[in-house]
């Protein structure tokens, strides 16, 4: 069965770095894209990275572009995100995610419909001095 | 930046039907999907594709969408289905980033 084993999370202080680890099985991991989903306390979801499955093309969100670096290791069957010049708004439990396309027919042509299809169960990372 | 907004909060009985709803402009060209979430849990999948069920997920779960507004419908809803529930669709403005809808806590009591 799909698992999605998060770790890495831990108490940094503001301007700190840290490196989250999301290590997938179950699945062929180089064949889907994924992504990173956070929550910070009492909140809702906030996407904030994610990365095709070859290619490596990545996309993020505004609040953490420049700052957080997602990447993949396929050999590996895992997932990263690089965590730079961490904020205390950056509290939060984040969640890597297998992410599923699929293609949207329109009038106007073919669209790609992402969504996340399994989740790990998160790791905490907190913000604070 | 878009947004998708949902009701903070529902409540039902017991065997009663809940309907949550998220509305959005994109929603008239996307697809929606569900999650529910319980607390200090993982979201899983409930809707995907505006109205398709995933594998496990019981019949009484449900989803529609037109125009604007998409519902999640949960027919006889249980106490087990006590939880928060999230939208998600895409961002049509240009980045095709995916966007989250507030959540809406469901009490079922």
């Amino acid at each position: 069965q799909v698992q999605l084993v998060e770790s890495g999370g831990g108490l940094v202080n503001p301007g700190g770095s840290l490196r989250l680890s999301c290590a997938a099985s179950g699945f062929t991991f180089r064949d889907y894209d994924m992504t990173w989903i956070r929550q910070a306390p009492g909140k809702g979801l906030e996407w904030i990275s994610d990365i095709r499955s070859s290619v490596g093309d990545t996309d993020y969100a505004d609040s953490v572009k420049g700052r957080f670096t997602i990447s993949r290791d396929n050999a590996e069957n895992s997932l990263y995100l690089q965590m730079t010049s961490l904020r205390v708004d950056d509290t939060a439990v984040y969640y890597c995610a297998r992410e599923i396309s699929s293609p949207l027919y329109t009038s106007g042509g073919t669209l790609a419909e992402y969504y996340f299809d399994y989740w790990g169960q998160g790791t905490l990372v907190t913000v604070s001095s | 930046s878009y947004e998708l907004t949902q009701p903070p909060s529902v409540s039902v009985s017991p065997g009663q039907t809940a309907r949550i709803t998220c509305s959005g402009d994109a929603l008239r060209r996307r697809y929606v999907y569900w999650y529910q979430q319980k607390s200090g849990q993982a979201p899983v999948l409930v809707i995907y594709e505006d109205n398709k069920r995933p594998s496990g997920i019981p019949e009484r779960f449900s989803g529609s969408s037109s125009g604007t507004m998409a519902t999640l419908t949960i027919n006889g809803a249980r106490v087990e289905d006590e939880s928060d529930y999230y939208c998600l669709s895409t961002d049509t403005s240009g980045n095709q980033r995916r966007v989250f809808g507030g959540g809406t806590k469901l009490t079922v009591l």
